[in-house]
């Protein structure tokens, strides 16, 4: 079992501000995927990160996987209040079976 | 249609009830996951069905059954639980992807989950 960790745990930012939320082991995954979970709802795929070095953005929100493949953060410029949720890294295994991390709940006020 | 279904959104059961948790997907997945989340944790992983088979268990107590009749529908059969068993039961169902470097992923599409109370 890969131990994940996720920091911070808690985020309480204005709206427009920068945040960036982290997602590390001591274990190399062999590809990573970040879910954002609002109230009341199930999470929801941001994107999967496969190759180390890899950046990929989606709109305001720009993912990195580490060289070693060991680590990945969430950047997100401008934040919005519809940026607010629980955001989950989880390195994915056989049959998709994912292991999420402890995640980071972002709040964002207007 | 990406659209995971759960059903019901909540429930009370005593803990000499008999219940269970429907899921159901039209997306042509051929994965489908049982999770059980707390408050203010994260997801924790009970079921993997593949193909309609049973291909994960987590250790998850004989008092949760799953079953996968078709394809599309997931059932969490719930018998004799402890009121610590209490919490939000989301259902996921997946297809395999082909990434730009030939990659293959899982992604994963969530229901809404069904909120379960255990007195």
């Amino acid at each position: 079992t890969q131990l994940l960790e996720q920091s911070p745990q808690f985020l309480s930012i204005q709206e427009g501000e920068n945040l960036t939320v982290y997602c590390n082991s001591s274990s190399v995954f062999s590809s990573l995927q970040w879910y954002r979970q609002e109230p009341g709802e199930g999470p929801v795929l941001l994107v999967t990160v496969v190759t180390g070095g890899e950046v990929k953005k989606l709109k305001r929100l720009t993912f990195q996987f580490g060289d070693a493949r060991k680590d990945s953060s969430l950047h997100i410029t401008a934040a919005q209040p519809g940026d607010t949720g629980l955001y989950l890294c989880a390195p994915l295994g056989s049959w998709g079976k994912l292991q999420f991390g402890a995640g980071t709940q972002v709040v964002v006020t207007p | 249609d990406t659209e995971v279904t759960q059903t019901p959104k909540h429930l009370v059961m005593g803990m000499t009830n008999k219940k269970s948790l429907k899921c159901e997907q039209h997306m042509g997945h051929r994965a489908m996951y049982w999770y059980k989340q707390k408050a203010k944790k994260p997801p924790e992983l009970m079921f993997v069905y593949s193909y309609e088979k049973l291909s994960i268990n987590e250790s998850v107590p004989s008092r949760f059954s799953p079953e996968c009749p078709n394809s599309s529908l997931l059932n969490l059969h719930l018998h004799a639980l402890q009121p610590e068993d209490s919490a939000l039961y989301l259902c996921a169902s997946s297809q395999q992807v082909t990434g730009g470097l030939g990659e293959r992923t899982y992604e994963q599409y969530f229901g809404p989950g069904t909120r379960l109370t255990v007195t």
